[in-house]
């Protein structure tokens, strides 16, 4: 069974409209994290969260907003989409947000703005 | 500032043979953490090994070893007995102890070939 659930794999969207990106994870850890991959540039640290609040914020733009409803999930909300957001988003999570810890990574969803 | 880099775009090896993969890392903290991950075609992002800058010792998992010199602030990948499955896009990454945002390289290609 897959430990990390990313929903959905591909999401087609036209600019400017808001899509959420869904994660959820079965591994009980505790921290939480989004990551974006796009042709222009390798993986990129967007947020980390841990015990359901951001830790780290490293995305510039407000139109990203991660969602923790669950301990086990964190969402990602983006809206106003643009074709640049265009990328592979991936999340990923460990068992300790200060301790050393290697992130596990989900599927990924591949985002395509027309 | 932070940054990790690899200079081997892309390895072609022969099966069962073994190959290094180069990756430098630029930090000013005193503690941190060097990751390899591996990108299957599908897009799957594996985590490999872990070395902690503290340990002189390399660290070893399977057929995967690291070539850890501190001084010159590198963390090579070695793999040994490749096989054909071992093809993906390769990826060194760095965490600084001071927050958790791993820094990625850009990913080395390596092809095994029969």
């Amino acid at each position: 069974d897959p430990k990390i659930i990313q929903k959905p794999k591909y999401l087609v969207a036209v600019t400017g409209s808001e899509k959420i990106l869904i994660c959820e994870q079965y591994l009980g850890h505790n921290a939480m994290y989004w990551y974006r991959q796009s042709a222009k540039k390798p993986l990129e640290f967007m947020f980390s969260y841990s015990y359901q609040k951001l830790m780290d914020n490293q995305t510039a733009s407000s139109r990203f907003q991660p969602q923790s409803s669950k301990k086990n999930h964190l969402d990602l909300q983006i809206t106003a989409l643009k074709p640049d957001d265009s990328a592979t988003y991936f999340c990923a999570s460990s068992r300790h947000r200060d301790r050393v810890a290697e992130q596990f990574f989900g599927p990924g969803t591949r985002l395509t703005v027309l | 500032a932070q940054k990790v880099t690899q200079t081997q775009t892309s390895i072609s090896v022969v099966e069962k043979t073994t190959v290094t993969m180069d990756c430098v890392y630029e930090t000013r903290d005193s503690s941190y953490f060097l990751f390899w991950y591996k990108q299957t075609a599908s897009g799957e992002i594996v985590f490999l090994i872990r070395q902690d800058s503290y340990k002189k010792e390399n660290a070893t998992v399977g057929h995967y070893s690291l070539n850890f010199q501190k001084p010159k602030s590198s963390i090579g990948l070695i793999i040994t007995a490749t096989q054909i499955e071992d093809s993906a896009v390769y990826f060194c990454a760095m965490r600084e102890d001071s927050n958790n945002r791993i820094f990625f390289g850009d990913g080395t290609q390596l092809v095994v070939k029969p």
